[in-house]
C-alpha cells in the first residue's frame, strides 16, 4: 500500500465513548500532521509531529490526545467528545517540517459525535 | 495574522469553459503559495505551488501566478473537464515565530457539467 492511509473511514461515537483514529504513511516522511475539516471553515491544523516529537499543538482541547509511536504511524485518541467535534479529520505527512514541503494527505476519517 | 481569502463557491461551469478561482492573501514576509485539490471522498492533493514573486505554478492544465503587487494567486484553467469537479483550496506557508505551517482558505467547490 502506498501514500497515506487512515482508518476507520467513518466513525460514529457517543459523547462518553473512547475511540482512536489511526494514520499510516508509507512515504518515508519525517513529519506528520492532524487537521480538522469542518463545513464552511478553513482547515484547522491540530497537531504537528516531527521525528516522532510533537512540535505544535494549536490550542486543541485535551479531549483530543495525539500519539506518534514511530515516524510511520500517528494516532488521535478521542474521549468525551462534543457534537461540535463532528468533522472530517485528515492526516498528512511531509518529508520534513518545512512549510514549503508538499504535504500528502490521507482520505480522512468522517467522525460523527452523537 | 497571515490569512488566505478565496472566492465563495460553489462554482458551476459547463465542460470546456474557462475557470478562474480568485485567491488573495495577507502575510508578512514572503510566503510560498499553494493550490490543493480535494476530489470527492479523498484527501487533499497538491495541485501546484509557487515559492517567490512572479513564479507561475502549473499542473494538469491549471496555472497560477504569484503576484506580490496584488497579493494574489488566482487559479485558472482554459478548458475544464467533468473530472475537474472538486474542492479547491488556496494556502500559504506561515513562517512566523519559528513555527512553520500551512494556512488554508475555506475552499471553493467546483462542479463541471457535461
Amino acid at each position: 500500500e502506498t501514500g497515506v492511509t487512515q482508518t476507520p473511514r467513518h466513525l460514529v461515537m457517543g459523547m462518553t465513548n473512547k475511540k482512536s483514529l489511526k494514520c499510516e504513511q508509507h512515504l518515508g516522511h519525517n513529519a506528520m500532521y492532524w487537521y480538522k475539516q469542518s463545513a464552511k471553515k478553513p482547515l484547522e491544523l491540530m497537531f504537528v509531529y516531527s521525528l516522532e516529537e510533537r512540535v505544535e499543538n494549536n490550542s486543541v482541547p485535551s479531549r483530543f490526545s495525539p500519539e506518534c509511536p514511530n515516524s510511520s504511524h500517528l494516532f488521535l485518541h478521542l474521549h468525551t467528545l462534543q457534537p461540535e467535534d463532528s468533522a472530517l479529520y485528515l492526516c498528512a505527512s511531509s518529508q520534513d517540517r518545512s512549510s514549503t514541503d508538499t504535504q500528502y494527505f490521507g482520505p480522512g476519517t468522517r467522525l460523527t459525535v452523537l | 495574522g497571515n490569512s488566505v481569502t478565496q472566492m465563495e463557491g460553489p462554482v458551476t461551469l459547463s465542460e470546456e469553459a474557462f475557470l478562474t478561482i480568485n485567491c488573495t492573501y495577507t502575510a508578512t514576509g514572503y510566503p510560498s503559495l499553494f493550490w490543493y485539490v480535494q476530489y470527492p471522498g479523498e484527501g487533499l492533493q497538491l495541485l501546484l505551488k509557487a515559492t517567490k514573486a512572479d513564479d507561475k505554478g502549473s499542473n494538469k492544465g491549471f496555472e497560477a501566478t504569484y503576484r506580490k503587487e496584488t497579493t494574489s494567486f488566482h487559479l485558472e484553467k482554459g478548458s475544464v473537464q467533468v473530472s475537474d469537479s472538486a474542492v479547491y483550496f488556496c494556502a500559504l506557508s506561515d513562517l512566523r515565530g519559528g513555527s512553520e505551517k500551512l494556512v488554508f482558505g475555506k475552499g471553493t467547490k467546483l462542479t463541471v457539467n457535461p
